[in-house]
């Protein structure tokens, strides 16, 4: 089975612009959340999806949302950066009606914001 | 709501030295409790998992961690590592009715292994 794939794995984009980050889960994993890494903040969680619905979220401004589609294909979204928006963003998949008890976490996107 | 301290944000080894990674945790539900690995420029890796039963719990890698209840802890520990072992550690809950996706993460403890 292919692990959780996140494209693309770096970015460099410029302050005031718009970013959209791409998840794609284990193959038949419906839940998927997105995690911010920065050396300031560590990891903290941004919000998780299930079955396309938003099920919990983080404490983040609304700069930051996210959507899931029907194959459990995940997007985050940030509008509007801020230099301190430069982290490593992670995803994460789950699905405990596989009988899974751990979340699986993709390799991450790098995000700079100059 | 639950929180997370890694009590060392370093903790240097030389090789083939035992090790132990201290994790304490605040919740007023019951928690999962797990420990994860990031090497440089990686996603995160899964140690090994306490979800309920016995409190000792034996991961990959030749690491383990006890379950402590009364001390809401959750170390890890390893006999002799390597220096390969050199990475940063997060120990991380999340609640038990909350599922295993949504998770509240420690600091991290960068474990530098010598030779």
């Amino acid at each position: 089975k292919a692990g959780v794939t996140q494209t693309p794995r770096y970015l460099i984009k410029t302050r005031g612009q718009q970013v959209t980050l791409s998840c794609s889960p284990i193959s038949g994993h419906r839940s998927v959340s997105w995690y911010q890494q920065t050396p300031g903040q560590g990891l903290q969680f941004l919000f998780e999806y299930f079955s396309e619905t938003q099920r919990n979220k983080g404490n983040f401004p609304g700069r930051f949302s996210g959507r899931q589609f029907s194959n459990s294909r995940s997007e985050m979204n940030v509008s509007t950066l801020e230099l301190g928006d430069s982290a490593l963003y992670l995803c994460a998949s789950n699905d405990p009606g596989q009988g899974n008890t751990e979340a699986f976490f993709g390799q991450g996107t790098r995000l700079t914001v100059v | 709501a639950q929180s997370v301290t890694q009590l060392d944000s370093q903790v240097p080894v030389f090789e083939e030295a035992p090790v132990e990674l201290r994790c304490n945790y605040s919740s007023s539900v019951s928690v999962y409790l797990f420990w994860y690995v990031q090497y440089p420029n990686q996603g995160l890796q899964l140690l090994l998992k306490y979800l309920s039963g016995s409190t000792l719990v034996k991961g990959i890698n030749g690491f383990e961690a006890e379950f402590n209840k009364s001390q809401t802890s959750f170390h890890l520990r390893k006999p002799s590592v390597h220096i390969s072992d050199t990475a940063e550690y997060f120990c991380a809950v999340s609640a038990a009715s909350g599922g295993y996706n949504k998770l509240i993460f420690g600091a991290g403890t960068r474990l530098a292994v010598h030779p």
